[in-house]
């Protein structure tokens, strides 16, 4: 039962193009949404977060933005750089103070110069 | 600031055998959880411990257990391994709830 899901596996953007990756979840008991970027042979890196009462968060060129009543957040990368070219992964944490993160499946971003 | 190490990097076993892999989280941080990534999935949660207590546990077998010691560190040890155990396992730290986990470079477990 797949409570984070990412349902498309690989998106290719151009450079300094917008790269919008997509994560919908089926738990409203969710208290914070996070994305998390991971390169070949490293460990996922933290990129940006969201609490669940909020509707945006803003860091450098990533935006994520929650929509509840769609259960659905997006993370938007403006301008995409190569150096992107990485698998994302929405991650979201259940209510209860658990620090337990249930992953989606990720999609493969892949930025052409 | 190191961040999070785990060792061993890599690791061949036969069905059968019994494995440890370690883990050392970011100096300060006292919470420690495991997640196990197979090809083509998301990682998923195994345990969480905090302040050497377990606060956590995911669906996975009793043959899956951990520990966390004073210093923080941990052990997450697999017995009777089989071959659906082959997978990428991540610790990962942070200071407190809430706060975004951090991730090691994972211990890449292969059984034969």
């Amino acid at each position: 039962d797949q409570q984070v899901k990412q349902n498309s596996p690989s998106l290719s953007v151009q450079e300094g193009r917008i790269s919008i990756l997509n994560c919908d979840y089926t738990n409203s008991m969710f208290d914070y949404f996070l994305w998390y970027k991971k390169y070949p042979a490293e460990g996922p890196t933290f990129l940006i977060s969201i609490s669940s009462i909020k509707d945006k968060n803003e860091d450098g060129r990533f935006t994520v933005f929650l929509n509840k009543s769609a259960k659905h957040l997006s993370l938007h990368i403006v301008p995409s750089q190569p150096g992107d070219s990485a698998v994302y992964f929405c991650a979201a944490i259940p209510q209860g103070g658990s620090e337990k993160l249930v992953f989606g499946k990720g999609t493969k971003l892949t930025v052409n110069p | 600031d190191a961040g999070v190490t785990q060792s061993p990097t890599h690791l061949i076993k036969t069905r059968g055998q019994h494995v440890t892999l370690r883990c050392s989280p970011i100096s300060g941080h006292k919470s420690v959880s495991w997640y196990q990534q197979v090809l083509g999935q998301g990682p998923q949660f195994i345990f969480q411990y905090y302040e050497k207590e377990e606060r956590g546990r995911g669906n996975f077998p009793d043959r899956f257990s951990a520990r966390q010691f004073p210093n923080y560190s941990s052990e997450l040890n697999v017995n009777a391994l089989l071959l659906g155990d082959s997978a990428l396992y991540l610790c990962a730290s942070s200071s407190t709830a809430y706060q975004p986990q951090h991730f090691g470079d994972g211990t890449r477990l292969s059984i034969l």
